[in-house]
């Protein structure tokens, strides 16, 4: 079965520092991996996925991620945090053998203080 | 064009009682997916929808059902609600379906957030 786990339900960066977000994911078909941002009271927003080629994936709002299989891992990183960051970012995963739905991680809540 | 939208937006219920969830899809997604986001369970796969038929269903109770109608259009409906049903719903919708292609993109609305008294 598919899992995925997020080191740290609550991250906290200042403004402009590097933001870091840590996703492991568990597969035993090659995955699919997303990762979604939700701002209050709003639904889930796309920052970028991976399904194959390129390994280092950019998104929008300057975040990008990279794939290595070797470690499991589908890290989310922006160089530079804004306020605006300020949001719970979820990493997904999704394979041919659970018909394609997304296992989601528990979340990982970003505060950026100015 | 216009996204996903969920009506309504926040609902209160109380035990015993059902309730039916509207989605709309953006246009010409035929694909609609629910889930059912709690701060103890996280983010849970309950069903998706294709072309009007069930494609896949997550591990819910049969309280839980949903139908899709023939303009992609997707509603769920909650039977005799429970507390632990009180959470946000959240409709996805995508041009393909997840069955096939693991690497489908979803786009979700804003969610219903259904509180059980």
């Amino acid at each position: 079965a598919q899992s995925v786990t997020q080191l740290g339900s609550h991250v906290s960066v200042s403004e402009g520092a590097l933001v870091l977000l840590r996703c492991n994911y568990s597969s035993s078909v090659p995955p699919y991996l997303f990762w979604y941002v939700q701002y209050p009271n709003q639904g889930l927003q796309l920052l970028l996925k991976y399904t194959t080629g390129a390994t280092l994936v950019k998104g929008i709002n300057g975040f990008e991620a990279e794939f290595k299989k070797s470690e499991t891992s589908f890290h989310l990183t922006k160089p530079s945090a804004h306020m605006s960051d300020a949001a719970e970012y979820f990493c997904a995963v999704s394979g041919s053998n659970q018909g394609g739905k997304l296992i989601f991680g528990q979340g990982t809540e970003l505060s950026v203080k100015p | 064009k216009a996204g996903v939208t969920q009506t309504p937006r926040y609902l209160i219920k109380t035990r015993g009682q059902q309730v039916t969830l509207s989605c709309s899809p953006i246009s010409g997604h035929r694909s609609v997916s629910w889930y059912q986001q709690t701060p103890g369970q996280g983010l849970q796969f309950l069903f998706e929808y294709f072309s009007e038929t069930q494609r896949n269903k997550g591990n819910f109770p049969g309280r839980f059902s949903g139908r899709q109608f023939s303009n992609s259009r997707s509603e769920m409906n909650v039977s005799t609600l429970e507390l632990g049903d009180s959470a946000l719903y959240l409709c996805a919708s995508s041009f393909g379906t997840s069955w096939d292609s693991g690497a489908n993109v979803l786009t979700f609305g804003a969610g219903s957030r259904l509180t059980v008294l």
